[in-house]
């Protein structure tokens, strides 16, 4: 079965350093792994993708997530963290192939202070 | 990306009668998904919603209590049936879109049941 880890419950961090938000996973074959963000009172936005190709990936926003297949992880991250990024964050997997669907992490509030 | 556009945004329904949440994309979509975020909590699949035949439901989520159309590829409606406080969550419509299949998101529906 597909399962997400986001270990952190709340990530504190100050403006102009440099954020991770973890994630790790459980699939069987190769997956598709996703980041969403949610602002408060609001739907999920995609943030970026890893399908295959390239393990650092680049997304909205100036995020980026490495993709580790040895340690299966997909972190999260931004050389530096602004307060507008405050907001909750969603790793999720799907198998390569097949259903579309996804499997969610439990969310990371990221909370960056000025 | 994709335009997702839900209705209600937001509601307080009474104990006991049923909702119909709806969601239009701005172009077809073979996939069409709905989701549950209930408060503090991540999301759930409730089911996947097939244009032309009937939705494939989530375990623990069945057609009596979420039922689903599908009347062609831009449009899909959720309804929430005879409504409880445990009903109160957001509700999400979802897509598959473009290469590499990424998922979005609509804005959600915000449902309160008093």
């Amino acid at each position: 079965a597909q399962s997400v880890a986001q270990p952190e419950d709340q990530v504190n961090v100050a403006e102009g350093n440099p954020l991770t938000v973890k994630c790790t996973y459980s699939v069987s074959g190769n997956p598709y792994l996703f980041w969403y963000v949610q602002y408060p009172n609001r739907g999920l936005q995609f943030l970026l993708k890893y399908i295959t190709g390239d393990n650092l990936v680049k997304g909205s926003y100036g995020f980026e997530a490495e993709f580790n297949k040895s340690q299966t992880s997909f972190h999260l991250k931004k050389p530096s963290a602004l307060v507008s990024d405050s907001a909750l964050y969603f790793c999720a997997v799907r198998p390569y192939t097949g259903f579309q669907k996804l499997v969610f992490g439990t969310g990371t509030r990221l909370l960056v202070s000025p | 990306s994709a335009v997702i556009s839900q209705k209600p945004s937001r509601d307080i329904c009474q104990r006991g009668t049923s909702l119909t949440i709806q969601c239009q994309v701005d172009s077809q979509v073979t996939m069409m998904f709905w989701y549950r975020q209930q408060p503090g909590q991540s999301l759930t699949l409730i089911a996947t919603a097939n244009q032309g035949s009937e939705a494939t439901y989530e375990s623990g989520f069945v057609i009596d209590k979420f039922p689903i159309s599908r009347p062609n590829l831009t449009f899909s409606t959720l309804t929430v049936s005879n409504m409880s406080p445990e009903d109160s969550s957001i509700y999400l419509c979802s897509v598959v879109k473009g290469s590499g299949n990424t998922i979005y998101f609509g804005e959600g529906s915000w449902l309160t049941v008093v």
